[in-house]
């Protein structure tokens, strides 16, 4: 059981540029999240995906776009990056709603230029 | 939405002592409340969680408590070890939603020996 992978562990990206940050989980689990973590700013939801099939808006959603592939996968994506979003992002997974352990990823090291 | 601050947002003890890091939220709504636990350059982890139908949790040296009137619930380490120099993090979650969480800022504990 890998848990949760993410790819890739580090980017650089030139302003404007575009990438796709992957994300999969082999728990069967049924909600997928991305979060971005700044300095002093704690965990910050970017999108959700409740189930296969929705997605939602979360904290920070400017700027990104997401795409629940299949229960498994999360993608995460950044049209025309900016300085801004220069960050670490976790993808992460829970069974469903309610009580639930959010399980994460090893993290994305993103630094746009 | 949910609005989350932890106390103190540093914390220095020695080896062996105790430590607690107290958040406050403000949705009476939520009933679920778990600590993470980030080590540097590695992904968050649940530790400990409480429902709303409990005041008290403990698993071996770490506790949770919890007060519904007050709004705010905390997390106890005894006889602290350098391992447990981490971030904590606490993220109540409200009910009736989809599985997001709102996470604190983060604790940073340090234990020195």
């Amino acid at each position: 059981n890998a848990g949760v992978t993410q790819t890739p562990k580090f980017q650089v990206l030139k302003t404007g540029q575009s990438m796709t940050l992957q994300c999969a989980q082999d728990m069967n689990h049924n909600s997928m999240y991305w979060y971005r973590q700044d300095p002093g700013m704690g965990l910050r939801l970017i999108y959700y995906s409740a189930s296969e099939g929705t997605t939602d808006k979360g904290e920070v959603p400017n700027g990104y776009n997401v795409s629940r592939l299949n229960k498994r996968e999360f993608s995460l994506r950044l049209e025309s990056a900016a300085p801004s979003q220069t960050s670490v992002y976790f993808c992460a997974s829970s069974p469903g709603v309610a009580y639930n352990e959010q399980f994460f990823g090893p993290g994305t090291r993103l630094t746009v230029l | 939405g949910e609005n989350v601050e932890q106390h103190p947002s540093t914390l220095s003890v020695q080896e062996g002592d105790s430590a607690v890091i107290k958040c406050t939220y403000s949705d009476s709504a939520s009933n679920y409340f778990p600590w993470y636990k980030q080590e540097l350059g590695k992904r968050p982890q649940l530790i400990i969680d409480i429902r709303s139908n409990v005041g008290e949790k403990k698993d071996q040296r770490i506790a949770v408590t919890l007060n519904k009137t007050a709004k705010h619930f905390s997390l106890h380490i005894t006889e602290t070890q350098p391992e447990d120099s981490a971030v904590y993090f606490c993220a109540p979650k409200p009910t009736g939603t989809a599985s997001k969480l709102t996470f604190g800022t983060g604790t940073r504990l340090q234990v020195t020996l």
